[in-house]
């Protein structure tokens, strides 16, 4: 299958600072990037869907100021958590599709907030 | 919107036994169901797929079928192994039109433990 990669993997910051997760699909083209958050035991949860070149669509209850989504090229969507608060500490995913069906997730960031 | 249900939330098999996972979609028009499996600290894997044309797919001792009349798919696993153990999650999506696709959701995950 496809290859979506993140960076970083495990990022502690402190509450109050911003912090920025990169997403890339390493070997096609991404139209389409997904962000989800994943709390412990629970599903994923879609925060926003982001297409090249466009603003991303904010799932319902989910700060859009909060959470800044920039879909700058076709292999790379950036999450931004403005001013982290240790509310905001959890699992974040990334997802990718290109021109086929399917939907490729990244290996995730565990973020903390102190 | 979609809602989709799964079942069970935990499954304990022996090795070499078979698991199956179920799940119920709301929305008829959804056309594609992914399975994914996520170990501990990792990202969802793609293990399998069906399209809505298809009454059931097998890859190896992996296989999904699906019902369209009920609104529900399975996956199964047979001839399980310890490291088949992990959480797999059932999911659902329409298409949102020209080449754009709609937003995956997800069931509740169903976690499976192998034991040797």
């Amino acid at each position: 299958g496809a290859v979506v990669s993140q960076h970083p993997s495990r990022v502690i910051c402190k509450s109050g600072t911003s912090v920025k997760i990169e997403c890339r699909s390493l070997d096609f083209q991404a139209t389409t990037m997904f962000w989800y958050r994943q709390f412990p035991k629970q599903s994923l949860m879609l925060m926003a869907t982001s297409n090249e070149g466009s603003k991303a669509t904010y799932e319902q209850g989910v700060e859009k100021d909060k959470f800044l989504i920039n879909h700058a090229s076709l292999t790379l969507s950036t999450l931004t958590v403005t001013s982290a608060h240790p509310e905001d500490s959890s699992f974040y995913i990334c997802s990718a599709t290109g021109a086929g069906y399917e939907q490729y997730f990244g290996p995730g960031t565990r973020l903390t907030v102190t | 919107g979609e809602n989709v249900e799964q079942h069970p939330s935990t499954l304990s098999v022996q090795e070499g036994d078979s698991a199956v996972i179920k799940c119920t979609y709301s929305d008829s028009a959804s056309n594609y169901f992914p399975w994914y499996k996520q170990e501990l600290g990792k990202g969802p894997q793609l293990i399998i797929d069906i399209r809505s044309n298809v009454g059931e797919k097998k890859d190896q001792r992996i296989a999904v079928t699906l019902n369209k009349t009920a609104k529900h798919f399975s996956l199964h696993i047979t001839e399980t192994q310890p490291e088949d153990s992990a959480v797999y999650f059932c999911a659902a999506r329409q298409n949102a039109g020209g080449t754009s696709y709609g937003k995956l959701t997800f069931g509740q995950g169903t976690i499976l433990t192998v034991h040797p």
